[in-house]
């Protein structure tokens, strides 16, 4: 399978812990896309990495929240001192960037409850 | 600021049956509007891409189209089947500025087939 891999899938836990989310683009996407979706609404963009620069990030990235795209492939999307309000489905996304054209992809997400 | 909204929130019909789906945006300065599919607790599947300089797309019994100046755009589904049934969203890519790279989605529109 060539899609957009993320993983955990699902992930619990308490108020207060660190979580980690892996994302596995299509191979050859340089452009990589974190969006976060709660119950009801559409996706929100978080962040985006063209190959292994972070070339926007959204006001909802608060301090706590860090990604990292280290060699332009995977990336990491890890929220310290998690709250209740981060419980969500994080979407991983990637395109392939030509021109402006660049339909995205989207992986099956990862969601975290914290309790 | 780009708003989406999808009407409506919810649509129930019988297999067989022609649908439609509506997505209105407020901005028509858009470059590009992607329509998905999304399974309860899944990611998204992208269904169609329109750039701004087309007027419609098509795959298979599926066929949307973008009115960029009324900030329209409808997805036609032909013979539904219960297979369809998912949450349909719909997302603007805006034309150039700031956020030029985030897409802005809908709430989606929740349809049943019903067998």
């Amino acid at each position: 399978d060539t899609g957009v891999s993320q993983d955990p899938r699902h992930k619990i836990t308490k108020r207060g812990q660190n979580v980690t989310f892996r994302c596995d683009p299509i191979s050859e996407h340089n452009r990589l896309y974190w969006y976060r979706q709660t119950l009801g609404q559409g996706p929100e963009f978080l962040t985006y990495f063209q190959n292994e620069a972070q070339l926007e990030k959204s006001r909802l990235l608060s301090d706590r929240f860090s990604a990292e795209r280290p060699k332009g492939s995977f990336s990491t999307l890890e929220i310290q001192r998690t709250e209740q309000g981060d419980s969500a489905m994080y979407l991983c996304a990637s395109s392939r960037w030509t021109g402006r054209t660049g339909e995205l992809f989207f992986g099956e997400g990862s969601r975290l409850t914290v309790l | 600021k780009q708003e989406v909204t999808q009407i409506p929130a919810a649509l129930s019909v019988p297999e067989g049956e022609n649908l439609v789906l509506n997505c209105s945006f407020t901005d028509s300065a858009i470059y590009n509007l992607q329509w998905f599919r999304q399974d309860p607790g899944k990611g998204l599947t992208s269904l169609l891409l329109i750039q701004s300089s087309q007027r419609e797309q098509t795959s298979g019994r599926l066929n949307a189209s973008l009115d960029k100046s009324s900030g329209r755009s409808t997805l036609y589904i032909a013979a539904s089947q219960p297979g369809d049934s998912a949450t349909y969203l719909c997302a603007v890519r805006p034309y150039s500025g700031a956020g030029s790279y985030q897409l802005t989605f809908g709430k989606g529109t929740k349809l049943s087939v019903i067998p």
